[in-house]
Parts: C-alpha cells; sequence; structure tokens
C-alpha cells in the first residue's frame, strides 16, 4: 500500500507563499488522486483541494479558489500544495491523503482517503 | 457547497454502544466515509461504501445510511475509541469538490 511521507514544518511571515510536498511510495502513485486537507488548532477537517496526478487535472475548494495551487510530479511521485498571500489565520496542520473511489451500477458511489500523510504544521506568524 | 453536520460530542459508557450521525443534502448521492482521530494524530479511515471497514479496523465499527443521513456505530465501545470522528462526502454541486463533517468528539466514560 502507498505510505506518503510530508515535507517539514514551516514558519512563514503574513503575505508570503509557503509549498508543502507530499512523496508517495510503496504503491502505483496513479492510482490515486491526492486531497489536501488543514486543520487549524482545536478545529475540524477542512478540504482543500485535490490532484489526479495521472491527468494533471486539480480542482479546489471554492474557499481557497486562487490562493493554492495543486500540482503533482509523476516522475518523483511527489504531490504539492502552494498557499499564498498567507495570514495569521492559516496556521494549520496540513495533511496529504490518497483517495480512492468506487462507482457500482445501481448503487451510490463512494470515495475514501485511506492513506495519509502525518501532515505538516505551517505557522504564519510576523 | 453543501455542508454536513455531526453533533458536536457524545458519550458512550464503556461496553455499550453508540451512534454518530452525519446529516446532508450529499449524502442522498453519496455514501459517507468515516474517520477517527486522535489528538496530535493524522486521521485514520474506518468506515466507508456502504458498510466497509479498512483492513485492521475492529468489526465493533459498522456504518449505515438512510436518505440525507450517514451513521456510524460502535458497539461496544471501548476506551481506544475515545477520538473525534468526522463523515466525508463529495459534495452536491457536481463539481467533485469534497465536504467533511463538523466532527464528533466521543468520550468513553
Amino acid at each position: 500500500q502507498v505510505q506518503l511521507v510530508q515535507s517539514g514544518a514551516e514558519v512563514k511571515k503574513p503575505g508570503s507563499s509557503v509549498k508543502v510536498s507530499c512523496k508517495a511510495s510503496g504503491g502505483t502513485f496513479s492510482s490515486y488522486t491526492i486531497s489536501w486537507v488543514r486543520q487549524a488548532p482545536g478545529q475540524g477537517l477542512e478540504w482543500m483541494g485535490r490532484i489526479i496526478p495521472i491527468l494533471g487535472i486539480a480542482n479546489y475548494a471554492q474557499k481557497f479558489q486562487g490562493r493554492v495551487t495543486i500540482t503533482a510530479d509523476k516522475s518523483t511521485s511527489t504531490a504539492y500544495m502552494e498557499l499564498s498571500s498567507l495570514r495569521s489565520e492559516d496556521t494549520a496542520v496540513y495533511y496529504c491523503a490518497a483517495q480512492r473511489g468506487t462507482i457500482t451500477f445501481g448503487d451510490k458511489p463512494y470515495y475514501y482517503m485511506d492513506v495519509w500523510g502525518k501532515g505538516t504544521t505551517v505557522t504564519v506568524s510576523s | 457547497s453543501s455542508e454536513l453536520t455531526q453533533d458536536p460530542a457524545v458519550s458512550v459508557a464503556l461496553g455499550q454502544t453508540v451512534r454518530i450521525t452525519c446529516q446532508g443534502d450529499s449524502l442522498r448521492s453519496y455514501y459517507a466515509s468515516w474517520y477517527q482521530q486522535k489528538p496530535g494524530q493524522a486521521p485514520v479511515l474506518v468506515i466507508y461504501g456502504k458498510n466497509n471497514r479498512p483492513s485492521g479496523i475492529p468489526d465493533r465499527f459498522s456504518g449505515s445510511s438512510s436518505g440525507n443521513t450517514a451513521s456510524l456505530t460502535i458497539t461496544g465501545a471501548q476506551a481506544e475509541d475515545e477520538a473525534d470522528y468526522y463523515c466525508n462526502s463529495r459534495d452536491s454541486s457536481g463539481n467533485h469538490l469534497e465536504v467533511f463533517g463538523t466532527g464528533t468528539k466521543v468520550t468513553v466514560l
């Protein structure tokens, strides 16, 4: 099964950008989509967006449109999430997760994130 | 985008049964997946689809769905089940976006 290894903690100034990486190993990178989920201190999980590495297609939660860019490098099985114009409210743990799905004729489809990275702490502070 | 609503907190006596619910319009179109998260740890998938458990998840965890509501049931709760639980599904916008529930803190007494 794939494992996801994320880059280390970051401390950023307001207005700057951060780029977090997520390297997959032990599985077929192209078999998954990679989602990015963040969790602010004491808060719930918040989906930011995803990329389909085999296609290079990304889509984003409306809240982050224009500020987040998710990319993937198939040659290194690594996904990236870049968040710009950072503010203090962006202080959070950022997770990548490998997502799969099933569509069955005559039943509801479902999608699930069965492998998660350990998270990358991003602190935005002046 | 649609929302998924969960009760903020529930408690259960050791060995008893607890049901956590998740409500949202998108659940009429998609099955939910459920994640357990303990303090300082990444979420762990516990239920997906109609009622599927990943390898390693105890069979005391089960899932169900009816209308706009998905449920996660822990039958015979153990101390180690104390955690936050989140539901998740595609939203109902048709844009293939995801949404997480608001989360439920489960306390085992």
